[in-house]
């Protein structure tokens, strides 16, 4: 089985550009997490959603958001980008059946933005 | 909140060398522990898990053990290899949440 795939693999975008990320998660997965991780840090968690529902954010600004398709594919969207939103972000799938236990998150490739 | 803290790097090591880094969270309640390694240009894999006190996660030869006494969750492997070069990552999941918080991670360069 294919593993979470991630598109565009890398973009390179102006300030007060917008941009489109896409994730398509493990088949049979219905939950979809979105990571920032800049250059030397730890991802940073930014939206989880679960069948369509947003079900938890990070500590972002509201020109990030994000929504998940019936087919339980992602979009993160970010507007008006600023230099520091260059990152790798990263999208993560999981089953998310329930809170018991490791629930195991599989993370894709990332997209590497970077923002002149 | 919820935060994990773990050995700052780079380690730099000889092939077959022991390899320690440290991990200590803060966390209310009982949160599930991970090490994720992230190699050079990829994504985060799962490297192993412990879901509650006194648990060992192990994979490839790397081993941890959840202190809920210390509240640590120490990486170890007894001989590495130039293949385990990579960035190594702490990360705990709170027990009411489905969020990941990670540490800053930790380089590991692998010397021939």
């Amino acid at each position: 089985d294919a593993g979470v795939t991630q598109s565009p693999t890398h973009l390179i975008k102006t300030r007060g550009q917008h941009v489109t990320l896409r994730c398509s998660p493990i088949s049979g997965h219905k939950s979809v997490s979105w990571y920032q991780q800049v250059l030397g840090q730890g991802p940073q968690f930014i939206f989880q959603y679960y069948e369509k529902e947003e079900r938890g954010r990070g500590n972002f600004p509201d020109r990030f958001s994000a929504r998940q398709f019936p087919n339980y594919s992602s979009e993160l969207n970010v507007n008006a980008l600023l230099l520091g939103d260059s990152a790798l972000y990263l999208c993560a799938s999981s089953l998310a059946r329930g809170l018991a236990g490791g629930v195991e998150q599989y993370f894709g490739p990332g997209t590497r933005l970077t923002v002149t | 909140g919820n935060s994990v803290t773990q050995m700052e790097g780079p380690v730099t090591l000889s092939e077959e060398a022991f390899l320690t880094i440290n991990c200590t969270y803060t966390a209310t309640g009982y949160p599930s522990l991970f090490w994720y390694v992230q190699y050079p240009g990829e994504g985060l894999q799962l490297l192993l898990k412990a879901t509650k006190a006194d648990d060992k996660g192990s994979n490839k030869g790397f081993e941890a053990t959840y202190r809920k006494e210390t509240t640590s969750f120490h990486l170890e492997k007894g001989s590495v290899q130039v293949s385990d070069s990579a960035v190594y990552f702490c990360a705990l999941r709170p027990s009411n949440d489905y969020k990941l918080s990670f540490g800053a991670g930790t380089t590991v360069t692998v010397r021939a």
